[in-house]
């Protein structure tokens, strides 16, 4: 059984600051790794994933997350993060075995304050 | 624009009603998933399909039923609604069903039972 943990509920940060989102996630076999970005009163759209690879992927907006292997973990980053940025962040895992099936972390709640 | 829209964007149903929620894309996409998103939870896959007059069951597809008619539409239908069943529901649509493939969201459907 795949599971996610995103141990932050709630994230506060400054325009400008750099922030971390932080996701765990269990399982053994095969997996792909993703984030989406949920915005008030819309649905979720796509950040970017991992599958294999360079630990490090790029995805729109700056941001970036780096798979760890070792720690179970497929941590979300921004250097600089502007107040637009202010939404719901999930982690979501897919096994290759499984195929279409997303699991979600719970979801952060990021707020940039001016 | 390919979209994933979503009919009603919000619902109150009565204990015992019919609720039908529908979904379109015109992503031109095979595979439709309906999601639940519970306060302080990630999204739960109740069904999916992957082709038109075909449905499949998610992780938590009790008390729920699905009808995709077409490859454009896919409705959630919810034959005697109880209050456990208030939540914002999503549908998502994706190009193919593998694990790797980014689904598209649409912008949910806040459904309150009382």
């Amino acid at each position: 059984t795949q599971t996610v943990s995103q141990s932050d509920a709630h994230v506060t940060v400054f325009e400008g600051d750099s922030v971390e989102l932080r996701c765990n996630y269990s399982y053994g076999g095969s997996i792909y790794l993703s984030w989406y970005i949920q915005h008030h009163g819309h649905g979720l759209q796509f950040l970017l994933k991992y599958y294999s690879g360079n630990p490090v992927v790029q995805g729109v907006n700056g941001f970036e997350a780096e798979f760890s292997k070792s720690d179970s973990s497929f941590h979300l980053r921004k250097a600089s993060v502007h107040w637009s940025d202010s939404a719901v962040y999930f982690c979501a895992v897919s096994a290759a075995s499984s195929g279409q099936k997303l699991v979600f972390g719970q979801g952060t709640i990021l707020k940039v304050y001016l | 624009e390919a979209a994933v829209t979503q009919s009603p964007r919000s619902k109150v149903a009565v204990t015992g009603g019919k609720v039908t929620l529908s979904c379109h894309q015109t992503n031109n996409h095979d595979y439709m998933y309906w999601y639940r998103q519970d306060t302080g939870h990630g999204l739960r896959l109740i069904h999916y399909s992957y082709v038109a007059d075909s449905t499949e069951k998610g992780d938590i597809p009790d008390g729920y039923k699905a009808s995709r008619p077409s490859q454009e539409n896919f409705s959630l239908i919810l034959e005697l609604a109880s209050l456990s069943q208030t939540a914002v529901y999503f549908c998502a649509s994706s190009q193919t069903g593998g694990a790797d493939a980014e689904q598209f969201f649409g912008p949910g459907t806040r459904l309150t039972v009382l």
